[in-house]
């Protein structure tokens, strides 16, 4: 079957870099997410990119595709205390989506 | 304000009870799904609806039902043959179920076993 995997935990300063790696497997994937979801929360669409680019920024998130590797990464810039969260790589498969096992990321001043 | 409303926030179900988790959505999209998520575990499909009164089993639809009579609402009924029930049951949307499938989230439901 299709799968997403992620890291599990990445820890950042505030005010550093925050990059969290996914990779997919479905080389048929046309969009790939990436989704925000705060404790007891549900899932918060962040950006997404089109299987044809390899870039997009959006303020201070900054998506890389690499489509040869199925990799996919967020940056997330100048990291705030509000970005802990856990982050979600989705990728589409035949009209679904597949999920990754989410990225916990904790922000210490 | 246009979203997804999911009710209740929090339900407890007793040994050989069904419950009804409740999906309604304003977005006028054609598309609605049921995950369940499990800690440390990413979303699983259970059910998902591509237009009004027509949808199909997910990956773990097993011990679960729904139905989609109107296009805003896709309830999710957990069944006694549900031996796990304890999760938290998201419902989300998407316009279509073609192409930039964007899919819109509710805020959840917890379920606990009694």
């Amino acid at each position: 079957g299709e799968d997403v995997e992620q890291s599990l935990f990445l820890s950042v300063r505030e005010g550093d870099s925050s990059v969290i790696n996914c990779t997919y497997t479905d080389s048929s994937s046309t969009y790939l997410y990436w989704y925000k979801q705060e404790p007891g929360a549900g899932l918060q669409l962040l950006t997404y990119i089109f299987s044809n680019m390899d870039m997009k920024q959006d303020q201070r998130l900054t998506v890389l595709l690499n489509k040869k590797d199925k990799h996919l990464s967020l940056r997330i810039a100048d990291t705030q205390t509000g970005d802990s969260a856990i982050y979600f790589c989705a990728a589409d498969s035949w009209g679904k989506l597949q999920f990754g096992a989410g990225t916990q990321v904790v922000v210490t001043p | 304000d246009g979203g997804i409303t999911q009710s209740p926030k929090y339900l407890f179900r007793k040994e050989g009870q069904n419950v009804t988790l409740s999906c309604e959505q304003n977005l006028n999209h054609d598309a609605m799904y049921w995950y369940r998520q499990d800690p440390g575990q990413g979303l699983r499909l259970i059910y998902y609806s591509q237009i009004v009164n027509d949808f199909q089993k997910g990956d773990i639809a097993e011990g679960y039902s729904v139905s989609r009579e109107k296009k805003e609402s896709f309830p999710l009924t957990v069944t006694s043959a549900q031996k796990n029930p304890t999760a938290f049951y998201l419902c989300a949307s998407s316009e279509t179920y073609l192409a930039k499938n964007i899919q819109y989230f509710g805020a959840g439901t917890r379920l606990s076993v009694l």
